[in-house]
């Protein structure tokens, strides 16, 4: 059975930079064809994608949000880590991991964690 | 902003059939890449509801299926129930800007 579950704070500070750790289970994060993702969707507005990290180490970033996102995993903790800099109101919302599947077409997000609430205030 | 395209909203009564369409480019959809799509229940994570163009997952129901012609791709449920009311989503690949995943702008189903 595979679960994910997000963990980071609540409330941060604009300007701050944002550490989210997703802790999976079921799975592991060295099996060719696996990735864990980051998606959020700020509020009333559409599912956006963040950043997702392979099996092998490959690493792909939204374009827009390329120069403040990082994504590592540490395999052996069964972890990925996004940390976001400069962080905004803007930036408020559920942020989700999700495990992502590779066929020929293109990976999707087969299992999703439960979401973290992430409040960008002063 | 997206580069996929969808209605906001469809709504239609029990039983009937309702589709969601998915407009993309040759970038994305027109290039070949897969389609898939995510039902988004109120206050719950996104759940996988087809992938691969037109693969469901085990456990999602036969009246969910999906399709994809040329830079499009769409999502149809036959015998609408009132659980089907929730937020859909698309999503695929882009080549452009160095390679992304992309969701679609989302969909509202309205169960009347």
């Amino acid at each position: 059975q595979i679960t994910l579950k997000e963990s980071g704070p609540a409330l941060v500070k604009p300007t701050q930079t944002l550490t989210l750790t997703c802790t999976f289970s079921g799975f592991s994060l060295s099996t060719s064809g696996v990735g864990v993702g980051w998606i959020r969707p700020p509020p009333g507005k559409a599912l956006e994608w963040l950043a997702l990290i392979y099996w092998d180490d490959d690493k792909r970033y939204s374009p827009s949000l390329k120069s403040r996102l990082t994504i590592t995993k540490d395999t052996s903790k069964n972890q990925v880590v996004l940390t976001m800099t400069n962080m905004d109101p803007v930036d408020t919302g559920t942020y989700y991991c999700a495990h992502s599947t590779m066929i020929v077409g293109g990976s999707y997000f087969d299992y999703w964690g439960q979401g973290t609430l992430v409040t960008v205030s002063s | 902003q997206s580069v996929l395209t969808q209605p906001p909203s469809v709504s239609g009564a029990p039983g009937q059939r309702v589709t969601i369409s998915c407009t993309g480019s040759s970038s994305n959809i027109g290039a070949g890449y897969d389609v898939h799509w995510y039902q988004q229940l109120p206050g719950t994570a996104p759940k996988l509801l087809i992938y691969g163009d037109n693969n469901r997952p085990s456990g999602v129901p036969d009246r969910f299926s999906g399709s994809k012609s040329g830079t499009s791709a769409s999502l149809a449920i036959t015998g609408l129930q009132a659980e089907d009311e929730a937020d859909y989503y698309c999503q695929s690949y882009d080549s452009s800007l160095s390679g992304s995943f992309v969701f679609g702008t989302g969909t509202k189903v309205t169960v009347l």
